[in-house]
């Protein structure tokens, strides 16, 4: 049973460029979260998706970033016109239920995108 | 907003050494979840307690959710270089399980 992908594992991107980043939750698991971890620094909340739907983008700048999960295909964060601090670690969760009934998020490796 | 809070934010210890990590967090937490991150990986979930004062083992780790449920701890005896990451405790923000507030974690290292 494969895990969370996630692709690509490492992006480089000049300042100003579009970095999309892309996971495919472990199957059947319908619950995909996004987080972004900075150097050094613990895992920040972004987004939470459900097949089509955004529940909860709360964590999510709100210029230049989106993320979306389609009915086919795997969940997408998109980052528009990247700036030198965007710069990070991001990682993609699911779970098969909402997360807290069996208190496991199982993380993707991540994607380490790098704004020159 | 909710913090939570680690220390020490590094730990180095010699192989066989014990090591702890602490957790606090500012408001009171339904739950607490321990990860475990090696270097240039990612986080792997080790475990959750839920109730005040529980207390868990997974073979030489021991977990602890204090009595006020606003903070934790992790115990490892006899350290392996296996042991060597970063772990995090992260505790539900807002009222909902997915969206985890996570402290900075303490980075582990082990000399064989």
């Amino acid at each position: 049973n494969a895990g969370v992908m996630q692709n690509p594992r490492h992006l480089v991107r000049r300042r100003g460029q579009e970095a999309r980043l892309r996971c495919s939750p472990m199957k059947g698991h319908s619950h995909v979260y996004w987080y972004r971890q900075l150097p050094e620094e613990g895992l920040k909340f972004m987004v939470y998706l459900q097949k089509e739907n955004i529940i909860d983008e709360s964590g999510m700048p709100k210029e230049r970033f989106s993320a979306e999960f389609p009915k086919e295909g795997p969940s997408i964060l998109r980052i528009q016109q990247v700036v030198r601090g965007d710069s990070a670690a991001y990682f993609c969760a699911s779970s098969p239920t909402l997360a807290g009934a069996t208190g496991e998020l199982f993380f993707g490796e991540g994607s380490r995108l790098t704004v020159l | 907003g909710q913090q939570v809070m680690q220390i020490p934010q590094y730990q180095h210890v010699q192989e066989g050494e014990d090591f702890t990590t602490y957790c606090n967090s500012s408001t009171t937490l339904s739950n607490i979840q321990w990860y475990k991150q090696r270097p240039g990986g990612h986080p792997v979930f080790l475990i959750q307690l839920v109730k005040s004062g529980e207390v868990k083992k997974q073979k030489r780790l021991t977990f602890q959710f204090g009595e006020a449920k606003k903070n934790s701890s992790l115990h490892i005896t006899a350290t392996q270089t296996t042991d060597v990451g970063t772990y995090f405790c992260a505790g539900p923000s807002g009222g909902s399980n997915y969206k985890l507030t996570f402290g900075k974690g303490t980075l582990l290292t082990v000399n064989p």
